[in-house]
Parts: C-alpha cells; structure tokens; sequence
C-alpha cells in the first residue's frame, strides 16, 4: 500500500529565504508525482507535475524535483514571500493497474513571516 | 475554458437526511475523482468514474455513499442518511485521460451534519 509521508507538518520562515518542502514516498512504482498548494478553506492549486521519466519541473520560483529509486521528492520555493503561505501537498499516482488515483500526504503548512 | 465545478460550496445537513454533491469536470474531461478531506486528515481517494461508469470505488464505504457520472450532466455523489461523522470536505477533480495527465481539482463542498 503506497504511503506518502510529508515531514514536518508546519514551518515557519522569514520572507526572502529560500526553502525546500520534503515527500517521500513507499512504493516506487510511481506513474507520476505532483504538487499542490492548497490555501485555507479553498481548493487545490496543482503547482507542479513530475512524470516517473522526469527527475525535475519548474514554473517560476517553484523547483520540483523527483527521485523514485529513494521513493523521494522535494519543492524548492525561491525567496519566498508572504503569499507563498498555504498548505503544500504532495501526491503520487502508482503505476500498476487501471487506476489513477492520487494518494496525498498530510501536507505542510508553510507561513512566511514578513 | 471554465475550471472544474462543484455546488453547493457549502451544505449543511441534519442528521439522517440526504447530501447530494454536484461535480461538472472541465470541458473536454471524461475521467472525474471524488476526494474527502476528513478534518485534520489527509485528502483520501474515494471514487474514479467515466460516463455511465464506475472504475473504482475502492476508497468507499460500503454503506450510504454512491456515486455516478452519467451520459448527460455533472457527477453525483451522494451520501444517504448522513451522520456527525460524514463532515468533511468533498472535492471533485477531473482530467482528460485517466493516466499521465494532471487532476484538476474543483473548490470543494464542504458539508456539515449538524
């Protein structure tokens, strides 16, 4: 059964750091990973989406990058900014079967302090 | 191009009543995710449809929720004699092809059994 760890739950940062946001994952047979950003309250933003064939993705100041063999991926968010707060989810699809469902991690609650 | 939609935002229900969750995918999507988000929780998969059928409902109870998609209008998914339990919040995702491509999420219903 795929499980999908986010650790930790919340961090705190100053504006302007750059910071990373960890997924691992137990079953590498992944078809894809993707990330999301989910504000409170509110839906889900997809942010990112890495195929298994990909080690990485960009868009803007957001870097993705995935390492299956590790069962691992991370989110790289360049000098951050108060509007950067929100929850971060991590989500992978596996590979076998006719299914394409996401299993989520918990997410990581990210606040950039001013 | 609209987003995926889902109504009502909001939906409060009484105990032992019926909740019925409305999902119109993106135009030119025919594969439509049904996700709870228990609070506190993870978001966790429930349902996979395409038109007039049910891929996998692995991720289900087995008593009181149903889902369908049909040839004509949204996905329904509904929640029969709804308990304190079943608060939550219900998102709707769809996507063109049901491997490989990205799941678009609509805003969430957020139902409370009061």
């Amino acid at each position: 059964k795929q499980e999908v760890t986010q650790i930790p739950a919340a961090l705190s940062v100053p504006e302007g750091e750059n910071l990373v946001l960890n997924c691992s994952f137990t079953d590498s047979a992944i078809y894809n990973l993707q990330w999301f950003r989910q504000d409170p309250g509110k839906g889900l933003t997809s942010l990112l989406l890495i195929q298994s064939s990909q080690r990485e993705q960009t868009s803007g100041r957001l870097n993705a990058s995935l390492d299956k063999s590790s069962g691992r991926s991370t989110l790289y968010i360049a000098a951050s900014q108060p509007g950067d707060s929100a929850t971060y989810l991590c989500a992978v699809t596996l590979l076998t079967g006719a299914n394409s469902k996401l299993t989520f991690g918990k997410g990581i609650t990210l606040s950039v302090r001013p | 191009n609209a987003g995926v939609m889902q109504n009502p935002r909001h939906l409060v229900r009484r105990r032992g009543q019926e909740a019925r969750l409305r999902c119109s995918p993106m135009k030119g999507h025919s594969h439509v995710y049904w996700y709870r988000q228990l609070p506190e929780e993870g978001l966790k998969f429930m349902v996979y449809l395409q038109k007039e059928n049910i891929i996998d409902e692995s991720g289900m109870p087995k008593e009181r929720f149903s889902a369908e998609f049909p040839k004509e209008g949204p996905s329904i998914l509904r929640i029969q004699q709804v308990v304190r339990g079943d608060s939550a919040a219900y998102f709707c995702a769809s996507s063109p092809v049901y491997r490989g491509f990205e799941q678009y999420f609509g805003p969430g219903t957020r139902l409370t059994v009061t």
